[in-house]
């Protein structure tokens, strides 16, 4: 079983519609980070979080540290959006090393 | 404030030779982190390091892989007698001194190995 989890894998949404991606990891963390990486791109830091909820534009993240879950909502999506989304979390050591998720594909049709 | 800056963007090594990857951090960042994801695979921790001191190296292949990052001057990786199996993308990323800071991510050098 993989220590992060991501779902769904792959996700085809209209333009417009409001997305969720879901994160859900085994390990305890100090924090939590989505990413997105376009195609053969480089990664960009979208959120890091280590509770409660954050938002900027029109993305929100939200985590669950009881439950050790987190989602990534994308508000009137834009194909410009479609990436990959990954969660990585960063394992509670003193080295602060990350594991990611396996990415979530996102493409949304105009 | 240049972000995280790695060089060269794309490499291309044929076998048994060596591959060096250079990240800057960005300015005042003295932690360094290296991933690899190799095709179709998610990203995977390679190696963690602080001025002249590797952290953690639990990632990373015992041979033919190092890493350093000194004093003075970027972060290298080094991959020795490269096999087709070492072509992937490798991400560095960097943060400043403290437990809340984030990681940020350079561009990526993309190795492919003939």
């Amino acid at each position: 079983k993989n220590e992060v989890e991501q779902s769904p894998q792959n996700l085809t949404a209209q333009e417009g519609e409001f997305i969720t991606i879901n994160c859900s990891y085994s390990v305890g963390i100090s924090a939590l980070h989505w990413l997105q990486q376009h195609p053969g791109g480089g990664i960009v830091s979208l959120f890091m979080l280590s509770s409660g909820k954050k938002k900027h534009g029109r993305l929100i993240a939200t985590i669950n540290i009881q439950e050790k879950h987190s989602s990534l909502h994308i508000t009137a999506s834009h194909p410009r959006d479609s990436a990959v989304y990954i969660c990585a979390v960063e394992v509670k050591t003193s080295y602060d090393k990350v594991i990611f998720g396996p990415g979530t594909s996102l493409s949304v049709i105009p | 404030n240049a972000g995280v800056m790695q060089n060269p963007r794309h490499l291309v090594r044929r076998r048994g030779q060596e591959a060096r990857l250079r990240c800057s951090p960005m300015k005042g960042h003295s932690h360094v982190y290296w991933y690899r994801q190799l095709p179709e695979e998610g990203l995977k921790f390679m190696v963690y390091l602080q001025k002249e001191n590797i952290i953690d190296e639990s990632g990373m292949p015992k041979e033919r892989f190092s890493a350093e990052f000194p004093k003075e001057g970027p972060s290298i990786l080094r991959i020795q007698q490269v096999v087709r199996g070492d072509s992937a993308a490798y991400f560095c990323a960097s943060r400043q001194d403290g437990s809340r800071e984030t990681q940020y991510f350079g561009p990526g050098t993309r190795l492919l190995v003939l």
